[in-house]
């Protein structure tokens, strides 16, 4: 598959724990984006990558979220001391920077965080 | 700030007839207008996106309408098909942020019946 991935799939931790979620964007693509998503609602933008250089974050991104992409190919997103508010469904979106490439973002299928 | 209001939230239709589902933005930079299909579980699919340049963009039996001037895309799906029915998104790409983020619309829940 050569799609975007995710893993884990599914996270279920316990209020006040770390948790940290893996995206694997398509290869070549250097823009690489993570959403969050509430159920019946649209996906939030959170942070935004252009190569390993984070260029946005939302206001949504609180001090207990933080992003990497060290090399520029994968990213991680950890929540720190995890509260129920965050149980969400975390995407990933990547897309590639070529002049004149769609601008199309294409999204993996999800890590469902479940805080109890 | 930037924000993309979507209607309606759900829509019931008949196999075969049309469907239409509206959005408005705030952003008068925006310049790229994607929609996307999410099946329950899955994740969001590209159908259809238009650029600010196009008024109409037409594949199939979905096409996508943009009037720059009112700040507000809509997307037709024809001949609706009950592998049609999911939550359909709207959303909008600023100039200012080109190559960042999308602003997603609600999502409109579309159910089509045989």
């Amino acid at each position: 598959d050569t799609g975007v991935s995710q893993d884990p799939r599914h996270k279920i931790t316990k209020r006040g724990q770390n948790v940290t979620f893996r995206c694997d964007p398509i290869s070549e693509h250097n823009r690489l984006y993570w959403y969050r998503q509430t159920l019946g609602q649209g996906p939030e933008f959170l942070t935004y990558f252009q190569n390993e250089a984070q260029l946005e974050k939302s206001r949504l991104l609180s001090d207990r979220f933080s992003a990497e992409r060290p090399k520029g190919s994968f990213s991680t997103l950890e929540i720190q001391r995890t509260e129920q508010g965050d149980s969400a469904m975390y995407l990933c979106a990547s897309s590639p920077e070529l002049a004149g490439a769609t601008d199309e973002q294409f999204f993996g299928p999800g890590t469902r965080l479940t805080v109890l | 700030g930037e924000n993309v209001e979507q209607h309606p939230s759900t829509l019931s239709v008949q196999e075969g007839d049309s469907a239409v589902i509206k959005c408005t933005y705030s952003d008068s930079a925006s310049n790229y207008f994607p929609w996307y299909k999410q099946e329950l579980g899955k994740r969001p699919q590209l159908i259809i996106d238009i650029r600010s340049n196009v008024g109409e963009k037409k594949d199939q039996r979905i096409a996508v309408t943009l009037n720059k001037t009112a700040k507000h895309f809509s997307l037709h799906i024809t001949e609706t098909q009950p592998e049609d029915s999911a939550v359909y998104f709207c959303a909008a790409k600023g100039f200012i942020h080109q190559g960042g983020k999308l602003i997603f619309g609600q999502g409109t829940e579309l159910s089509v019946k045989p």
